[in-house]
């Protein structure tokens, strides 16, 4: 089945400094690559996605990359803010059935 | 607000008792996906519905079931529960077909089996 790794698990960023959390797949078949956020006692909120027809996206100060030869996947968070400061997860799926999440980042952004 | 919610929000229960968690999906969302996250853990996916029948099944233990029932509402039922099954569970729900699959993720319920 599909397996997700996800690194680093934790990453500590100065305040204006880039973030880059990478993750890699196993089934080439995953299509949609989502990354979500979670902050403290709240539930995972969609930041960014990326389709398997797409190299890059961007949103503000977030971009995902997507490798497909390779299998793997990245996000970038330009310009970092103390409010960045949560934990990320990466996902895999294929079209609208199971998604499969990395084991998330913690991401500290330090004032 | 993601538009999804989840009941009760905490949970606390003894070992070997049986507890029924509830989501509501956002409105015009067929399929709803349940997920465990543990201490410290990433999420684990444990079941997915589509407009009541059940789609696809991750590491879900056979002490648990959900239904999606025609309102599309779904529960997730836990019984015999264990220590370890101390957990936060979340539901997700989305559009689920093969081109709009964003999941949108609700609260949680927090369980504690003491």
């Amino acid at each position: 089945g599909e397996n997700v790794e996800q690194h680093p698990s934790t990453l500590s960023v100065q305040e204006g400094d880039s973030a880059v959390i990478k993750c890699t797949y196993s089934d080439s078949a995953s299509n949609y690559f989502p990354w979500y956020k979670q902050e403290l006692g709240k539930g995972p909120q969609l930041i960014i996605d990326i389709r398997s027809n797409v190299g890059e996206k961007k949103d503000q100060r977030i971009a995902v990359t997507l490798n497909k030869t390779a299998k793997h996947f990245s996000l970038h968070i330009t310009e970092t803010q103390p409010e960045d400061s949560a934990v990320y997860f990466c996902a895999a799926s294929m079209g609208g059935f199971k998604t499969i999440f990395g084991a998330g980042t913690r991401l500290f952004v330090k004032a | 607000d993601s538009g999804v919610t989840q009941t009760p929000k905490h949970l606390i229960t003894a070992t070997g008792q049986r507890v029924t968690l509830r989501c509501s999906p956002r409105s015009g969302d067929l399929s709803v996906y349940w997920y465990q996250q543990s201490l410290d853990q990433g999420l684990q996916f444990l079941i997915q519905y589509y407009n009541g029948e059940e789609r696809a099944k991750g590491n879900i233990l056979e002490r648990f079931s959900a239904q999606q029932f025609p309102d599309l509402h779904s529960e997730l039922n836990l019984s015999s529960l264990e220590l370890g099954d101390s957990a936060l569970y979340f539901c997700a729900s989305s559009v689920a077909s093969t081109v709009i699959d964003e999941q949108y993720f609700g609260p949680g319920t927090r369980l504690t089996v003491t």
